[in-house]
């Protein structure tokens, strides 16, 4: 199993919701991360995991708010979006080899703020 | 701080011709290098990397990549080009001897068309 998993594919929220993204991978890698992604723009680091850890946090609104519960598991929970939060989340984990560190992206959440 | 321009937000070539990609970083140490390429409404998949060693990186489909550091340089290309290799591609940046490669600085992207 080579993939990253990630839930929903789509998601329509309003301002008020509350709901979560899902990220899974099953490949032992101990570093997970969240990116996100303006249209025609490049993914933006949000949130580093390494070891079940949160490690680094690029000044994300609480809005967002990660989770890591497992090792394979990695959430996203989301409260009080704004409509410029609307943006495909990358989800990705890493691992290290004797090549060095490669990173493996999900298909990602393409999220709707309305 | 680490940086990364792509030269040409759209690149537009022939079935068959020369693909060349354009990057150029700024990194106050060594960087790790990567391309990677993005198809509509996908992630993002690693196509080669850069970190020691060899200047000249071969990666998977048929793309390769030259380290030049005198013109802080890492530039992308294929031979032939195929219609599949139409896509989004982006260069990225990382600390050598970070502890994550995951923080990656991304460049704007090149999209890359291909005409029959």
């Amino acid at each position: 199993d080579t993939e990253v998993t990630q839930t929903p594919k789509h998601l329509v929220m309003g301002m008020t919701n509350k709901k979560s993204l899902k990220c899974e991978q099953h490949m032992g890698h101990r570093a997970m991360y969240w990116y996100k992604q303006k249209a025609k723009k490049p993914p933006e680091l949000m949130f580093v995991y390494s070891y079940e850890k949160l490690s680094i946090n690029e000044s994300v609104p609480s809005r967002f708010s990660p989770e890591c519960p497992n090792s394979s598991l990695l959430n996203l929970h989301l409260h009080a979006l704004q409509p410029e939060d609307s943006a495909l989340y990358l989800c990705a984990s890493s691992q290290v080899d004797r090549d060095g560190e490669k990173l493996f992206f999900g298909s990602g959440t393409q999220l709707s703020v309305l | 701080a680490q940086s990364v321009t792509q030269l040409g937000s759209h690149v537009s070539v022939s079935e068959g011709a020369l693909v060349l990609l354009r990057c150029n970083y700024s990194s106050s140490v060594p960087p790790y290098l990567f391309w990677y390429v993005q198809y509509p409404n996908q992630g993002l998949q690693l196509l080669l990397k850069y970190t020691t060693g060899a200047t000249l990186v071969k990666g998977i489909n048929g793309f390769e990549a030259e380290f030049k550091k005198s013109e802080t340089s890492f530039h992308l290309t294929k031979p032939s080009a195929h219609m599949s290799d139409a896509a989004e591609y982006f260069c990225a940046v990382s600390e050598a001897g970070g502890t994550s490669y995951g923080k990656l600085t991304f460049g704007q992207g090149t999209i890359l068309t291909v005409h029959p």
